[in-house]
Protein backbone atom coordinates (compact mmCIF):
# COMPACT_ATOMS: atom_id res chain seq x y z
CA UNK A 1 0.00 0.00 0.00
CA UNK A 2 0.93 3.54 -0.92
CA UNK A 3 2.27 6.02 2.63
CA UNK A 4 2.74 8.81 0.50
CA UNK A 5 0.56 11.07 -1.18
CA UNK A 6 1.51 13.81 -3.85
CA UNK A 7 -0.33 16.74 -4.52
CA UNK A 8 -0.91 17.84 -7.47
CA UNK A 9 -1.11 15.22 -9.65
CA UNK A 10 0.43 17.30 -12.61
CA UNK A 11 1.95 20.88 -12.61
CA UNK A 12 2.99 22.83 -15.67
CA UNK A 13 5.15 26.23 -15.43
CA UNK A 14 7.43 27.95 -17.33
CA UNK A 15 10.88 28.12 -17.47
CA UNK A 16 12.29 30.11 -14.57
CA UNK A 17 9.43 29.53 -12.28
CA UNK A 18 9.22 27.91 -9.20
CA UNK A 19 7.75 24.78 -8.73
CA UNK A 20 6.51 23.97 -5.35
CA UNK A 21 4.93 19.66 -4.75
CA UNK A 22 3.35 18.65 -1.89
CA UNK A 23 3.95 15.39 0.02
CA UNK A 24 1.36 13.73 2.87
CA UNK A 25 2.00 10.90 5.13
CA UNK A 26 -0.02 8.67 7.34
CA UNK A 27 2.54 6.79 10.30
CA UNK A 28 5.71 8.08 11.94
CA UNK A 29 8.36 8.16 9.66
CA UNK A 30 12.44 7.85 10.25
CA UNK A 31 13.08 9.81 7.42
CA UNK A 32 11.43 11.12 4.39
CA UNK A 33 13.05 11.50 0.51
CA UNK A 34 12.62 12.90 -2.32
CA UNK A 35 13.31 11.42 -5.89
CA UNK A 36 12.95 12.18 -9.30
CA UNK A 37 11.91 9.93 -12.40
CA UNK A 38 12.87 10.91 -16.31
CA UNK A 39 10.44 9.28 -18.65
CA UNK A 40 11.18 5.32 -19.40
CA UNK A 41 14.06 5.61 -16.63
CA UNK A 42 14.99 4.59 -12.82
CA UNK A 43 14.37 7.06 -9.81
CA UNK A 44 17.39 8.70 -8.47
CA UNK A 45 17.16 10.62 -5.81
CA UNK A 46 17.03 13.69 -4.96
CA UNK A 47 17.46 14.79 -1.28
CA UNK A 48 16.52 12.58 2.06
CA UNK A 49 15.35 14.67 4.97
CA UNK A 50 15.07 13.13 8.65
CA UNK A 51 12.57 13.20 10.98
CA UNK A 52 13.96 15.47 13.29
CA UNK A 53 14.81 17.78 10.85
CA UNK A 54 12.57 20.85 9.52
CA UNK A 55 14.22 22.13 6.19
CA UNK A 56 16.95 20.70 3.55
CA UNK A 57 18.79 22.54 0.77
CA UNK A 58 20.56 20.69 -1.94
CA UNK A 59 21.49 23.14 -4.98
CA UNK A 60 18.28 24.24 -6.30
CA UNK A 61 16.20 22.06 -4.35
CA UNK A 62 14.65 23.26 -0.98
CA UNK A 63 12.47 20.47 1.18
CA UNK A 64 10.66 20.88 4.06
CA UNK A 65 8.92 18.77 6.88
CA UNK A 66 6.35 19.00 9.19
CA UNK A 67 5.70 15.72 11.24
CA UNK A 68 3.06 17.52 13.21
CA UNK A 69 1.50 17.48 9.88
CA UNK A 70 2.59 14.78 8.39
CA UNK A 71 3.69 16.37 5.62
CA UNK A 72 6.52 17.57 3.55
CA UNK A 73 7.53 19.83 0.00
CA UNK A 74 9.59 20.46 -2.57
CA UNK A 75 10.46 23.59 -4.08
CA UNK A 76 12.39 24.06 -7.38
CA UNK A 77 14.01 27.21 -7.86
CA UNK A 78 14.29 28.73 -11.21
CA UNK A 79 13.15 25.55 -12.90
CA UNK A 80 14.83 24.37 -16.08
CA UNK A 81 12.94 22.51 -19.06
CA UNK A 82 15.59 19.62 -17.81
CA UNK A 83 13.33 19.43 -14.42
CA UNK A 84 10.37 18.14 -16.29
CA UNK A 85 10.02 14.68 -14.76
CA UNK A 86 8.15 12.64 -12.32
CA UNK A 87 8.85 13.38 -8.94
CA UNK A 88 8.20 11.31 -5.75
CA UNK A 89 8.24 11.44 -2.12
CA UNK A 90 9.22 8.03 -0.11
CA UNK A 91 9.11 7.65 3.62
CA UNK A 92 10.77 5.23 6.05
CA UNK A 93 8.15 4.20 7.86
CA UNK A 94 9.12 3.53 11.62
CA UNK A 95 6.62 0.25 12.18
CA UNK A 96 7.60 -1.51 8.97
CA UNK A 97 11.16 -0.22 7.89
CA UNK A 98 10.36 -0.16 4.39
CA UNK A 99 10.45 2.35 1.92
CA UNK A 100 6.72 3.28 0.47
CA UNK A 101 6.43 5.94 -2.24
CA UNK A 102 3.90 7.67 -3.77
CA UNK A 103 1.69 8.21 -6.77
CA UNK A 104 4.17 11.06 -7.96
CA UNK A 105 3.67 14.62 -9.43
CA UNK A 106 4.52 15.13 -13.19
CA UNK A 107 6.03 18.27 -13.91
CA UNK A 108 6.39 19.78 -17.35
CA UNK A 109 8.55 22.96 -17.45
CA UNK A 110 7.70 24.72 -20.40
CA UNK A 111 11.31 26.21 -22.91
CA UNK B 1 30.30 4.52 -11.39
CA UNK B 2 28.53 1.98 -9.23
CA UNK B 3 25.53 1.57 -10.27
CA UNK B 4 22.50 -1.42 -9.91
CA UNK B 5 22.11 -3.27 -13.03
CA UNK B 6 19.01 -5.32 -14.40
CA UNK B 7 18.48 -7.98 -17.22
CA UNK B 8 16.96 -8.30 -19.18
CA UNK B 9 16.21 -4.91 -20.19
CA UNK B 10 13.31 -5.63 -22.85
CA UNK B 11 10.79 -8.94 -22.55
CA UNK B 12 8.27 -9.85 -24.26
CA UNK B 13 6.72 -13.19 -23.54
CA UNK B 14 3.36 -15.16 -23.69
CA UNK B 15 0.76 -15.98 -21.52
CA UNK B 16 2.19 -18.93 -19.21
CA UNK B 17 5.67 -18.92 -20.05
CA UNK B 18 8.10 -18.37 -17.47
CA UNK B 19 9.71 -14.68 -16.83
CA UNK B 20 12.91 -14.30 -14.76
CA UNK B 21 14.26 -10.86 -14.13
CA UNK B 22 17.72 -10.38 -12.93
CA UNK B 23 19.44 -7.73 -10.50
CA UNK B 24 22.79 -6.98 -9.64
CA UNK B 25 23.11 -4.33 -6.76
CA UNK B 26 25.80 -2.07 -5.74
CA UNK B 27 28.55 -3.77 -3.67
CA UNK B 28 28.59 -2.73 -0.31
CA UNK B 29 24.69 -2.58 -0.06
CA UNK B 30 22.89 -4.80 2.29
CA UNK B 31 19.03 -4.55 1.16
CA UNK B 32 17.30 -5.14 -2.08
CA UNK B 33 13.97 -3.96 -3.22
CA UNK B 34 12.14 -4.94 -6.38
CA UNK B 35 9.01 -3.31 -7.56
CA UNK B 36 6.21 -2.95 -9.99
CA UNK B 37 5.74 0.31 -11.41
CA UNK B 38 2.14 0.71 -13.84
CA UNK B 39 0.34 3.22 -14.72
CA UNK B 40 -2.80 2.66 -12.94
CA UNK B 41 -0.96 1.33 -10.09
CA UNK B 42 2.10 3.86 -9.17
CA UNK B 43 5.21 2.00 -8.24
CA UNK B 44 4.79 -0.88 -6.32
CA UNK B 45 6.82 -2.43 -3.59
CA UNK B 46 6.79 -6.39 -4.34
CA UNK B 47 9.46 -7.74 -1.85
CA UNK B 48 12.61 -6.95 0.10
CA UNK B 49 15.70 -8.63 1.23
CA UNK B 50 18.52 -7.26 3.90
CA UNK B 51 21.35 -9.04 4.10
CA UNK B 52 19.94 -11.64 1.64
CA UNK B 53 17.13 -12.92 3.65
CA UNK B 54 13.37 -11.64 3.07
CA UNK B 55 11.95 -9.39 5.11
CA UNK B 56 8.89 -8.55 3.53
CA UNK B 57 6.92 -9.38 0.16
CA UNK B 58 3.48 -8.65 1.15
CA UNK B 59 3.07 -7.25 -1.91
CA UNK B 60 4.09 -9.79 -4.45
CA UNK B 61 1.23 -12.54 -5.45
CA UNK B 62 2.69 -15.46 -3.86
CA UNK B 63 1.02 -17.98 -6.01
CA UNK B 64 3.24 -17.31 -9.16
CA UNK B 65 6.13 -14.95 -8.23
CA UNK B 66 9.14 -15.29 -6.52
CA UNK B 67 12.12 -13.91 -5.66
CA UNK B 68 15.54 -14.87 -4.41
CA UNK B 69 19.07 -13.80 -3.58
CA UNK B 70 20.74 -16.54 -4.40
CA UNK B 71 23.93 -14.75 -3.49
CA UNK B 72 24.79 -11.14 -2.40
CA UNK B 73 25.79 -9.94 -6.00
CA UNK B 74 22.96 -11.44 -7.60
CA UNK B 75 18.68 -10.90 -7.04
CA UNK B 76 15.84 -12.90 -9.02
CA UNK B 77 12.19 -12.10 -9.76
CA UNK B 78 10.68 -14.98 -11.24
CA UNK B 79 6.94 -15.21 -12.52
CA UNK B 80 5.22 -18.97 -13.55
CA UNK B 81 3.13 -18.72 -15.46
CA UNK B 82 3.17 -14.83 -16.26
CA UNK B 83 -0.01 -12.90 -17.02
CA UNK B 84 -1.30 -10.01 -19.27
CA UNK B 85 -1.59 -8.03 -16.08
CA UNK B 86 1.70 -9.02 -15.31
CA UNK B 87 2.52 -6.17 -18.04
CA UNK B 88 4.48 -3.51 -16.43
CA UNK B 89 8.32 -2.42 -15.48
CA UNK B 90 10.00 -4.04 -12.95
CA UNK B 91 12.22 -1.76 -11.42
CA UNK B 92 15.77 -3.34 -8.15
CA UNK B 93 17.17 -0.85 -6.09
CA UNK B 94 19.42 -1.40 -3.69
CA UNK B 95 20.80 0.84 -0.78
CA UNK B 96 21.65 0.53 3.30
CA UNK B 97 19.66 -0.13 6.19
CA UNK B 98 19.58 -0.84 9.52
CA UNK B 99 16.73 -2.72 11.98
CA UNK B 100 15.44 0.75 12.75
CA UNK B 101 16.45 3.22 9.69
CA UNK B 102 16.77 3.16 5.80
CA UNK B 103 19.03 5.62 3.30
CA UNK B 104 18.61 5.92 0.07
CA UNK B 105 18.32 3.77 -2.57
CA UNK B 106 20.08 3.44 -6.26
CA UNK B 107 17.75 2.38 -8.78
CA UNK B 108 18.35 -0.18 -12.02
CA UNK B 109 16.96 1.25 -15.17
CA UNK B 110 13.98 -1.47 -15.01
CA UNK B 111 13.04 -4.55 -16.98
CA UNK B 112 9.77 -3.65 -19.03
CA UNK B 113 8.14 -7.05 -19.35
CA UNK B 114 5.33 -7.22 -21.34
CA UNK B 115 2.95 -10.41 -21.64
CA UNK B 116 0.84 -11.08 -24.66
Amino acid sequence: SQQGEEDPQALSIQEGENATMNCSYKTSINNLQWYRQNSGRGLVHLILIRSNEREKHSGRLRVTLDTSKKSSSLLITASRAADTASYFCATDTRNNNDMRFGAGTRLTVKP
Amino acid sequence: DARVTQTPRHKVTEMGQEVTMRCQPILGHNTVFWYRQTMMQGLELLAYFRNRAPLDDSGMPKDRFSAEMPDATLATLKIQPSEPRDSAVYFCASGFSTDSYSYEQYFGPGTRLTVT
